[in-house]
């Protein structure tokens, strides 16, 4: 398995424009995380879906952050609009039991 | 609510030099504690783990012990290497629930 595969890499967009970053789990996982990191507030979760449904998403900032699971194989977390603030590292990773296995990340700038 | 607590970092060290990273938790139950480690511009990653009191992780010369009287699960390595040189984080989950991460300790080592 590749692991978890996330895209973009990196990102940069205007402040208030559509962001769309996407996650590809590992096959087999049932729960599914999206992770931000920051300097200033370290790894902070933001939402997890456990087979395919929001369990948790009481980390999710605002209402300018969405995320979906359609199915088993795809995750979206979606930031409309785009501010500065949102400049970060964001993480999707999944897990079968206790261990969690984290994608590379994507470096979003928003200028 | 559960919570997981380290050092402040950066911890710095010569190569061959003895670590030790404190980490301690705050728990309702019984839950699982890890140590995750991320080298520059990439994701987590499973460096050690310990699923009940006692317990002794080990991996990559690394060690932690889940001690349920004092709440720790210290992280130790008796001579690091430069290539240990990352960011490490501990964490607590129960069973496919979320990780809870700390702040994580930037461990620097030089030769």
């Amino acid at each position: 398995d590749a692991g978890v595969i996330q895209s973009p890499r990196h990102e940069v967009t205007e402040m208030g424009q559509e962001v769309t970053l996407r996650c590809k789990p590992i096959s087999g996982h049932n729960s599914l995380f999206w992770y931000r990191q920051t300097m200033m507030r370290g790894l902070e979760l933001l939402i997890y879906f456990n087979n395919n449904v929001p369990i948790d998403d009481s980390g999710m900032p605002e209402d300018r952050f969405s995320a979906k699971m359609p199915n088993a194989s795809f995750s979206t977390l979606k930031i409309q609009p785009s501010e500065p603030r949102d400049s970060a590292v964001y993480f999707c990773a999944s897990s079968l039991q206790d261990e969690a296995f984290f994608g590379q990340g994507t470096r979003l700038t928003v200028v | 609510g559960d919570s997981v607590t380290q050092m402040e970092g950066p911890v710095t060290l010569s190569e061959e030099a003895c670590l030790t990273i404190n980490c301690t938790y705050t728990a309702t139950g019984y839950p699982s504690l890890f140590w995750y480690v991320q080298y520059p511009g990439e994701g987590l990653q499973l460096l050690l783990k310990a699923t009940k009191a006692d317990d002794k992780g080990s991996n990559k010369g690394f060690e932690a012990t889940y001690r349920k009287e004092t709440t720790s699960f210290h992280l130790e390595k008796g001579s690091v290497q430069v290539s240990d040189s990352a960011v490490y984080f501990c964490a607590l989950s129960y069973n496919t629930d979320k990780l809870i991460f700390g702040t994580g300790t930037r461990l620097q080592v030089f030769p």
